[in-house]
């Protein structure tokens, strides 16, 4: 399966900056997927970012909180703006299947504190 | 109510005992079903994945489905220490091209 790393691993940041999280991936995929696993509750898709064309987002997540890029077929970023104890959390970023019906493969996520 | 309840637990068991994790779902047309291992700082990790209703065995570890009932199922025998972690069960219409929709893991001990 794809080895996925993101950067950072994990990050203390104060309220009211961004962070960018990047998320490299060994072979080319078509689909990456940016998560939240929030305490206590499971992971939430926030978008879907295709090469070649704007992030799909979710409800409840919209790309002026959560800009992403993908700006080709190995490595896609997340940042996460204005930062607010609220967006402690760990976020994970996701890549398809080798083939049609294989489940994601996950990277290890990036640990965000907010103070 | 939520589309996928899982029990957060935890679930301490003793080394060698057979453990069985449970997701309950909602929504009917969920085809694809999985079970993903998340140790302590680490991502989801998938251990297995089934198409539809029926069993799958890797191992020490089974996956049921029954989809009459909207129920999945993991067996774990002979548990060891190293199989603590948090167990995600997860769901989706089609394959790894969409949306995926989350349990919110059931947190596992095998005290040795």
């Amino acid at each position: 399966s794809a080895v996925i790393s993101q950067k950072p691993s994990r990050d203390i940041c104060q309220r009211g900056t961004s962070l960018t999280i990047q998320c490299q991936v060994d072979s080319q995929v078509t689909m990456m997927f940016w998560y939240r696993q929030q305490p206590g509750q499971s992971l939430t898709l926030i978008a879907t970012a295709n090469q070649g064309s704007e992030a799909t987002y979710e409800s409840g997540f919209v790309i002026d909180k959560f800009p992403i890029s993908r700006p080709n077929l190995t490595f896609s970023t997340l940042t996460v703006s204005n930062m607010s104890p609220e967006d402690s959390s760990i976020y994970l970023c996701s890549v398809e299947g080798e083939t049609a019906g294989q489940p994601q493969h996950f990277g290890d996520g990036t640990r965000l504190s907010i103070l | 109510q939520k589309e996928v309840e899982q029990d957060p637990g935890p679930l301490s068991v003793p080394e060698g005992a057979i453990v069985s994790l449970n997701c309950t779902y909602s929504n009917s047309a969920f085809q694809y079903f999985m079970w993903y291992r998340q140790y302590s700082r680490k991502g989801p990790e998938l251990l297995m994945y089934t198409y539809s209703s029926g069993n799958k065995e890797d191992g020490r570890f089974t996956a049921q489905v029954d989809k009459s009932s909207k129920y999945i199922s993991l067996f774990i025998r002979d548990s060891q220490p190293s199989d603590s972690a948090t167990y995600l069960c997860a769901m989706s219409f089609s394959g790894g091209y969409q949306k995926v929709t989350f349990g919110i893991g059931t947190k596992l001990q095998v005290i040795p």
